[in-house]
């Protein structure tokens, strides 16, 4: 059963703690992504990989890290020093053959909805 | 600054009934627009894609349409069914070298009644 798991659903978090969202996929792409979207926003992307041991920072990449040290995962983790940290997660895979230049359907996850207490 | 903009904000639409949901785009250079479909708390599916030539495109009761020259699209949903309640996001895509930059619209947040 191919697809693109994210976990956990939800999330709670101190203030402070650092925390960290997990998401895989079995569909064998090589690009990843994380985006964050809040309430009236389109989604805004946190970190993109396009191959393994290998990301890059995206419109809003303050306070959070990422790895990318298998193809199948792309875990993101929430640090402290993000300052409004509350909203729904969204990790995506696609295709990425970079000599075409062509962006490919991305496929999302369910989501993972963080909420700092 | 890209920006993609979506009209209505929110429709509520009774059960059989067709709706069009707008999707204006600043988006330069255009490479492709998607629609996406997200159920509440779910993840976007995609729905269609279209490139510069391409005018129109469905998808069983779905059907998008693109004016490149007024960097314009719509999404019209025929015959609506309970199950078309959710938001749908219009994205468009940016040509620009290796990884190509990905606007997203806010969405219209779509409700179908009984």
């Amino acid at each position: 059963d191919g697809g693109i798991t994210q976990s956990p659903k939800y999330l709670f978090r101190k203030e402070g703690q650092n925390v960290t969202l997990s998401c895989e996929q079995n569909l064998n792409h090589d690009a990843m992504y994380w985006y964050r979207q809040d309430p009236g926003q389109g989604l805004r992307l946190i970190y993109y990989s396009q191959i393994v041991n290998d990301f890059q920072k995206g419109d809003i990449a303050e306070g959070y890290s990422v790895s990318r040290e298998k193809k199948e995962s792309f875990p993101l983790t929430v640090t402290s020093a993000q300052k409004n940290p509350t909203a729904f997660y969204l990790c995506a895979s696609s295709i990425y053959k970079g000599s075409s230049g062509r962006l490919y359907t991305q496929y999302f996850g369910p989501g993972t909805r963080l909420t700092v207490l | 600054k890209n920006q993609v903009e979506q009209s209505p904000q929110s429709l509520i639409i009774l059960e059989g009934k067709n709706c069009t949901l707008q999707c204006n785009y600043t988006v330069s250079p255009f490479s492709n627009l998607r629609w996406y479909k997200q159920d509440t708390g779910r993840g976007p599916v995609s729905l269609t894609i279209m490139t510069f030539s391409e005018n129109t495109k469905s998808n069983g009761r779905y059907t998008a349409t693109l004016d490149a020259d007024t960097k314009q699209s719509s999404l019209h949903i025929t015959a609506s069914q309970l199950s078309d309640s959710a938001s749908y996001i219009c994205v468009v895509s940016e040509r620009s070298g290796g990884y190509q930059k990905v606007t997203f619209g806010t969405g219209t947040k779509l409700q179908v009644i009984p």
